[in-house]
């Protein structure tokens, strides 16, 4: 069964910082990888998505990479702002159509 | 992109009362949807797989005959929370998975509270 952990469960940064959001998972068999923004009672937002076959995929100022073989992702954000303030979800794949999520990284970004 | 509409946002309605829940992929068609239930601070649990034109998948120990899900056509699925209970309040999402490339794309959710 595909277990998805996310480290930190929470950060708060001041704004300008560049910062690294980790998630892990254990079944290396993904079929993608997905980066989603959620805001307080709001559903969420598609940020990044990596294929299987991809190592990085790149918007803006966020980055995520994909390292498969050591169940490993990270989102980079750079030059943080507040408007990043929100919760970060990283959900994963298997072949088949279930996501699996990780528990989330709530970002806080001062003024 | 692909976008889903979810509606309606948020609802209050009465404990045994029944409350309708509707997910619509707008610009693509989507044979297989998803609704998950998210309470405080938590991610998201995923509770049926909604597949058009069959019976919904429903995850262990979420009750098929009080979470009743439609899936009719192709851009519609919706979930009925029947007789419902406090302990039904929770936020509702649903999601659909694009043909192309394979990504999901989710509603803004419904926050529903039984009184």
């Amino acid at each position: 069964k595909q277990e998805v952990t996310q480290i930190p469960a929470a950060l708060s940064v001041p704004e300008g910082e560049n910062l690294v959001l980790n998630c892990s998972f254990t079944d290396s068999a993904i079929y993608n990888l997905q980066w989603f923004r959620q805001d307080p009672g709001k559903g969420l937002t598609s940020l990044l998505l990596i294929q299987s076959s991809q190592r990085e995929q790149t918007s803006g100022r966020l980055n995520a990479s994909l390292d498969k073989s050591s169940g490993r992702s990270t989102l980079y954000i750079a030059a943080s702002q507040p408007g990043d303030s929100a919760t970060y979800l990283c959900a994963v794949n298997n072949a088949g159509n279930m996501l699996t999520f990780g528990g989330g990284t709530r970002l806080m970004v001062k003024p | 992109g692909a976008v889903v509409s979810q509606h309606p946002s948020w609802v209050i309605c009465k404990s045994g009362t029944s409350v309708k829940i509707e997910c619509r992929s707008l610009d693509f068609q989507a044979t297989t949807m998803f609704w998950y239930r998210q309470f405080p601070k938590q991610s998201l649990m995923l509770m049926a797989t909604s597949n058009e034109g069959s019976k919904a998948t429903y995850e262990q120990g979420v009750e098929k005959d009080k979470f009743l899900i439609n899936h009719a056509s192709l851009t519609l699925s919706t979930l009925t929370v029947t007789s419902a209970h406090p302990e039904d309040s929770s936020f509702y999402i649903c999601s659909a998975r694009e043909q192309s490339p394979y990504g999901y794309t989710f509603g803004s959710g419904t926050r529903l509270t039984v009184v």
